[in-house]
């Protein structure tokens, strides 16, 4: 069965701290897609980054970073020196390479980031 | 230009009515699909269409019956609503398997 789990349901931060998401797993598939989407206050869903299972590179995208471990099933996200803007609840997903376009999302972790 | 639209943004209505929520894409994406967001955020797929052909049917009450008269557009139309139906409802579409989603900006349906 596929999963994705997000142990942390809130985390609250003060601005200028860096926070990491957890983001776990569970596929026997060897072909899959990993990615996070960004959900603020106003209620849209945004996305933010997409890795295949064959790509354990990390990423770096300005304050956001990602860590993908295959050995440990996970895809965590890193927000370095947050800001108010970036709270919002955010999924991590889970698209398998075969069987349709089916997206599992996690349960979402709401990220507070107070002034 | 917006590039997945929802309409409407806002539904309510009552107990047993029926009512349609329209999706329209404008990236020319193949793939479009229906979730639904429960009050606890939770977010689940009900279908999938590509290319105008269903692919993703889940676990949906048959009161929910998609529609897609092109890729473009995919419509949801909810038979007998009921109060457990309220949520928030997204469209999304894709252009392939190992693309992110593209969400509507999403349909908060309250049935009373």
């Amino acid at each position: 069965a596929q999963k994705v789990t997000q142990a942390q349901t809130e985390i609250s931060v003060v601005e200028k701290e860096d926070v990491t998401l957890d983001c776990v797993y569970e596929t026997r598939d060897t072909t899959y897609y990993l990615f996070w989407y960004k959900q603020p206050p106003s209620g849209e869903l945004v996305f933010l980054i997409r890795r295949n299972s064959f790509d354990e590179q990390n990423e770096i995208s300005g304050r956001y970073s990602w860590n993908f471990q295959k050995s440990t099933s996970s895809f965590n996200f890193t927000i370095t020196a947050s800001q108010v803007v970036d709270s919002a609840v955010y999924f991590c997903a889970l698209r398998l390479g075969t069987g349709g376009f089916k997206t599992i999302f996690g349960a979402g972790t709401r990220l507070f980031v107070k002034a | 230009d917006t590039a997945v639209s929802q309409t409407p943004k806002y539904l309510v209505t009552q107990m047993g009515n029926d009512k349609s929520i329209k999706c329209e894409q404008n990236l020319g994406h193949d793939t479009m699909y229906w979730y639904k967001q429960d009050s606890k955020k939770f977010l689940k797929i009900m279908f999938s269409y590509n290319n105008k052909e269903l692919i993703i049917n889940e676990t949906v009450p048959n009161r929910f019956s998609p529609k897609s008269p092109d890729k473009a557009h995919l419509n949801l139309h909810i038979n007998s609503l009921e109060l457990g139906d309220s949520a928030v409802y997204f469209c999304a579409s894709s252009q392939a398997r190992n693309y992110g989603y593209t969400f509507g900006s999403g349909t908060r349906l309250t049935v009373v």
